[in-house]
Parts: structure tokens; C-alpha cells; sequence
């Protein structure tokens, strides 16, 4: 059975620190993708990453990267430099490939204090 | 690019009422999905649907809730009676096809509140 957790519930940091959302997966596919959302207070959920299972390599975009380890089962996600515009509630999912679902965490609420 | 178009974005009942809610994908997306998150949860599947054909609805509580999709555009979820359980948000997302689930956009969702 697949299954995404991320056991922060809720993180406060400083603006302009930076931070790191933990995600742990399971699955007993050897292909699947992972995903990460942001959901800021209007309530869309925003897609920010996608990578599949083949694919190790780590990912860095503007001030977000991304650490996947299928050795530990996992896909940390890094703000670097955090502003207040990031706070939000953050996702991380799976998809098993061929079964057209997304399996969604419970999400990992992040404020940004100026 | 108009996105997904969710209404109400707000619906406040009492409990035993009956409630709707609207779904407009984006242009050109034959796979719509319903999805319902609890408080503090992350959104879980209610219903897929691939143009009319709801293909996935293993997760909708069939004693209360039913969707349609009758022109494979427009999507409407209905609950009757709601229960108290049933406060959430209702989100709805499209994707090109099935073989793009991975790529699914969402909508604003409802927030729905049963008093």
C-alpha cells in the first residue's frame, strides 16, 4: 500500500532562514512520482515538483530544491532564504504508475515570520 | 488560460439539507476529479471521471453523495442529506487525459460548513 508521511505538522521560522519539509514514502512499486503542492490561504493547490522514481537527481529552482534518497524513502524539499510569501500549507504526494492516483501527505504547515 | 472554476467558494448548512456544488475544468481537459479534504488532511479522491464516465468512485460514500458529469465538461457534486462529518473542502481538478493524472490542476475548492 503506498503511504506519504510527513510528520512536521506545523514549523515557524524567521524570514530569510532557511527551512526543510521532511517527507517519507512507502510503496512496493519500483515506479512511481512524487509530488509537492503549496496550498496558500486561497485554498489552490499549487504544484511545484514532480520526479520519478528513476530519477535521483536532485532539483533546484529559484530558492527551492529538492533532496530525494530512495535509500531512506524519502523527498525533503529546502526554502532557501524564506520569505513571507512562503507560508502555506505544503504537500508532498505519491503516484504509483498505472494506478492514476495521487496519494496525498497530511501536509506540513509553514509560517514565515518577518 | 482560464484555470479550474469551482462554485460556491463558501456554503454554510444545517445538518440533513441538501448541497451542490459546481465545477468547470479547464478547456480542453477530459479528466475531471473530485476531491474532499478534512481539516488539518491532505485532499483525498472522491471521484475520477474520463469525459462523462465516472471510471473511479471506490471513495464516494454512495448513500449520500452523487456527481455528474453529463456533457463531459461541467461537473456537479451533490451530498443529501450532509452530515456534520461532511465540513470540508471540495476540490476539483482536471487533467488533459488519464495518462496526464500526474499533471492535475486544481481548483479553488468549496469550503463547505454543516451546522
Amino acid at each position: 500500500a503506498q503511504k506519504v508521511t510527513q510528520a512536521q505538522t506545523e514549523i515557524s521560522v524567521v524570514e530569510k532562514e532557511d527551512v526543510t519539509l521532511d517527507c517519507v514514502y512507502e510503496t512496493r512499486d519500483t515506479t512511481y512520482y512524487l509530488f509537492w503542492y503549496k496550498q496558500p490561504p486561497s485554498g489552490e493547490l499549487v504544484f511545484l515538483i514532480r520526479r520519478n522514481s528513476f530519477d535521483e537527481q536532485n532539483e533546484i529552482s529559484g530558492r527551492y530544491s529538492w533532496n530525494f534518497q530512495k535509500s531512506t524513502s524519502s523527498f525533503n524539499f529546502t526554502i532557501t532564504a524564506s520569505q513571507v510569501v512562503d507560508s502555506a500549507v505544503y504537500f508532498c504526494a505519491l503516484s504509483e504508475a498505472g494506478d492514476d492516483k495521487i496519494i496525498f501527505g497530511k501536509g506540513t504547515r509553514l509560517h514565515i515570520l518577518p | 488560460e482560464a484555470g479550474v472554476v469551482q462554485s460556491p467558494r463558501y456554503k454554510i448548512i444545517e445538518k440533513k439539507q441538501p448541497v451542490a456544488f459546481w465545477c468547470n475544468p479547464i478547456s480542453g481537459h477530459n479528466t475531471l476529479y473530485w476531491y474532499r479534504q478534512n481539516l488539518g488532511q491532505g485532499p483525498e479522491l472522491l471521484i475520477r471521471y474520463e469525459n462523462e464516465e465516472a471510471v473511479d468512485d471506490s471513495q464516494l460514500p454512495k448513500d449520500r453523495f452523487s456527481a455528474e458529469r453529463l456533457k463531459g465538461v461541467d461537473s456537479t457534486l451533490k451530498i443529501q442529506p450532509a452530515e456534520l462529518g461532511d465540513s470540508a473542502v471540495y476540490l476539483c481538478a482536471s487533467s488533459v487525459g488519464r495518462d496526464t493524472y500526474y499533471e492535475q490542476y486544481f481548483g479553488p475548492g468549496t469550503r463547505l460548513t454543516v451546522t
